[in-house]
């Protein structure tokens, strides 16, 4: 049974390009939830998709946008870049009714120069 | 005010230590509470779920107290495989679906 699977594992962007991030959910999971977590501090909820929606989003900018497609996996899109930007995203996947028991990936480290 | 706060670390201990870590959540309508394992450049794991009655699982005991919204980590004798950061997360469960607030961490080493 495959856990929660991210790509790419390391990007290099320059500042003011667009991103995109991928991920899986675990087998069986409907719901995504992404998180940035810069260095030394603990991830931060940027938004988590149910039902192809935006259910929540954190305090985010618009930049920052998602998807998620049928077969639930999902993708986050980052646009015009700043170095602020560069950070570890994580993906982790839930049941909707279970949604606190979140699994995570092994997340896309970002770096924007 | 963060919604999460934790101890600041780090905590440099000999290996057999207790060492014990604290957190306050803000939101006191939060409705789950968990503590996560982070190692360093990988993902955070779940270590365990808090609950008012405490609750223990092995070396580690974690405390609930919804009164003072305070979480407690408790580790005893600590191995070298301790050592990482301690991650104190609470779910506000806002709007019907439910999200992870994490405080910052607090980082671990446990020496020979």
């Amino acid at each position: 049974d495959a856990g929660v699977t991210q790509s790419p594992t390391h990007l290099i962007k320059t500042r003011g390009q667009q991103v995109t991030l991928r991920c899986s959910p675990k087998s069986g999971h409907d719901t995504v939830s992404w998180y940035q977590q810069a260095l030394g501090q603990g991830p931060q909820f940027i938004f988590q998709y149910y039902e192809e929606e935006e259910r929540q989003r954190g305090n985010f900018p618009d930049r920052f946008s998602g998807h998620q497609f049928p077969n639930y996996s999902s993708e986050l899109n980052v646009n015009a870049l700043l170095l602020g930007d560069s950070a570890l995203y994580l993906c982790a996947s839930s049941l909707r009714d279970l949604g606190y028991e979140q699994y995570f990936g092994p997340g896309t480290r970002l770096t924007v120069t | 005010r963060k919604e999460v706060e934790q101890d600041p670390g780090p905590f440099n201990v000999p290996e057999g230590a207790t060492v014990a870590f604290n957190c306050t959540y803000s939101n006191s309508a939060s409705q789950s509470f968990f503590w996560y394992r982070q190692d360093c450049r990988k993902e955070p794991k779940l270590l365990m779920s808090v609950y008012s009655s405490g609750n223990e699982d092995g070396r580690f005991t974690a405390q609930l107290n919804r009164a003072s919204q305070y979480i407690s980590l408790l580790i005893r004798d600590s191995k070298l495989s301790d050592s990482a950061t301690y991650l104190c997360v609470v779910n506000p469960f806002s709007g019907g679906y439910n999200k992870l607030i994490f405080g910052a961490g607090t980082r671990l080493a446990v020496h020979p």
